[in-house]
């Protein structure tokens, strides 16, 4: 089992619509939780931290579940600029930091 | 600009001729990492430091090897390259020597394919 999940889709979304995107993890150590973006094989960009207590950038929310170990991002009124690869990354140590990242979910914005 | 940077961008090798992958930050950031990107798997983690001198290994070391003489460069080698080394290599830098609650900043990737 991965220890990063995600779906990998791709989810493919008209302009305007709501999309929602889950990952799990599976070390229950893990201390830090991230969304990155990342567009053609391009380098990855950080779009927001997740924490427990849920936060908002904009069209973007992020939540995090300690107890069942899953992290959502939540795309409001899609754009076809949101059209990418969401990462999820978690950072835990055990024994040495180390930084574990999601396989991606492809995400298509249509006009 | 604060940037990573990688050189070089894209090589074409063959088996065995080893090779150097450079990555250097101009943000004095203490944590650097080197990640690899195939299709499927995600980025995985190859190798991490903390510090000058201070370099500890990730998910998938094997074939690898890094150092950390200046704060700003961590070179990535592959002594020997072997063909299931082909991928997309990312160096990342972050602020803290923990990466733990900080954005890591991404180089902008080297295409590797080892004959």
């Amino acid at each position: 089992r991965k220890e990063v999940e995600q779906d990998p889709g791709p989810f493919n979304v008209p302009e305007g619509a709501t999309v929602a995107f889950n990952c799990t993890y599976s070390n229950s150590a893990s201390q830090s939780f991230f969304w990155y973006r990342q567009d053609c094989r391009k380098e990855p960009k950080l779009l927001m931290s997740v924490y427990s207590s849920g936060n908002e950038d904009g069209r973007f929310t992020a939540q995090l579940n300690r107890a069942s170990q899953y992290i959502s991002l939540l795309i409001r009124d899609s754009k076809l600029s949101d059209s990418a690869t969401y990462l999820c990354v978690v950072n835990s140590y055990t024994g040495g930091f180390k930084t574990i990242f999601g396989a991606g979910t492809r995400l298509f914005v249509k006009a | 600009e604060a940037q990573v940077t990688q050189n070089p961008r894209y090589l074409i090798t063959v088996t065995g001729k080893k090779l150097t992958v450079t990555c250097s930050q101009n943000m004095n950031h203490e944590y650097m990492s080197w990640y690899r990107q195939d299709p499927g798997l995600g980025l995985r983690q190859i190798y991490y430091s903390m510090n000058v001198e201070v370099t500890d290994k990730g998910d998938v070391p094997e074939g690898y090897k890094v150092s950390r003489k200046e704060k700003r460069n961590f070179p990535l080698i592959l002594e020997s390259p072997s063909p299931n080394q082909t991928s997309l290599y990312f160096c990342a830098s972050s602020l803290g020597r923990t990466v733990s609650y900080n954005e890591q900043f991404f180089g902008p990737g080297t295409r590797l394919t080892v004959l």
